[in-house]
């Protein structure tokens, strides 16, 4: 079965400190990748996903995130956090092409300090 | 802003009662999920359904069930609550062409 790391549970930094969040997925096979976050008080939402094609992808507010095949992985990264980037961030996979489901990784709690 | 809705937000019942949990969107999607979360922990999917009729369970075990009489609407009952239902638990639709979910505001459940 499909399995979903996250390695950061809670990250705290400084506003215009620069953000890696590691994601790292099982399944060697065709896949779609997928950061969600979810603000306080707030649905989660969709901030960025991959489905082929360039491994670098953008998302809504700066985020962007690099899908390396060799090494399983899905990072998040953003160069200047702000303080509305507090927020927990969920990397998902949604995979073997086809399957229905999509597997979720524990979340990330980031806290940024003004 | 996605259209899907979660009632109720919060509640908090003696064990053995009977709940039924409400999602519904409004935005046609054939495709509708349940997850349950805990604090720390992933998204575990529980049920999932691919349309009107269709249900599945999920990878967790649950002693929940869901019905699909309407594309809008995925209800998830609870037949005799216990404490070790107490979770939060939310519900998504899926956008077919964009593979996309869109995920409810969730039902935070404390059974006492």
């Amino acid at each position: 079965a499909q399995s979903v790391s996250q390695h950061n549970h809670h990250v705290i930094l400084s506003e215009a400190a620069s953000l890696e969040l590691g994601c790292n997925y099982s399944y060697g096979g065709t896949v779609n990748l997928f950061w969600y976050v979810q603000y306080p008080g707030q649905h989660l939402q969709l901030l960025l996903k991959y489905f082929s094609g360039d491994p670098l992808v953008k998302g809504i507010k700066g985020f962007e995130a690099e899908f390396i095949k060799s090494k399983f992985s899905f990072n998040l990264r953003k160069p200047s956090v702000q303080w509305s980037d507090t927020a927990e961030y969920f990397c998902a996979v949604n995979g073997p092409g086809g399957y229905q489901k999509v597997t979720f990784g524990t979340g990330t709690k980031l806290q940024v300090i003004p | 802003e996605a259209d899907i809705y979660q009632t109720p937000r919060y509640l908090v019942i003696g064990t053995g009662k009977k709940i039924t949990l409400e999602c519904s969107q409004t935005m046609g999607h054939d495709k509708m999920y349940w997850y349950q979360q805990d604090p720390g922990m992933e998204l575990h999917l529980i049920h999932y359904s691919y349309g009107v009729n269709s249900t599945e369970k999920g990878d967790l075990s649950s002693e929940s069930t869901v019905s699909r009489i309407r594309t809008e609407h995925f209800p998830l009952t609870l037949e005799s609550a216990r404490p070790s239902h107490t979770s939060q638990y939310l519900c998504a639709s899926r956008d077919l062409f964009q593979e996309t979910q869109y995920f409810g505001p969730g039902t935070r459940l404390l059974v006492l």
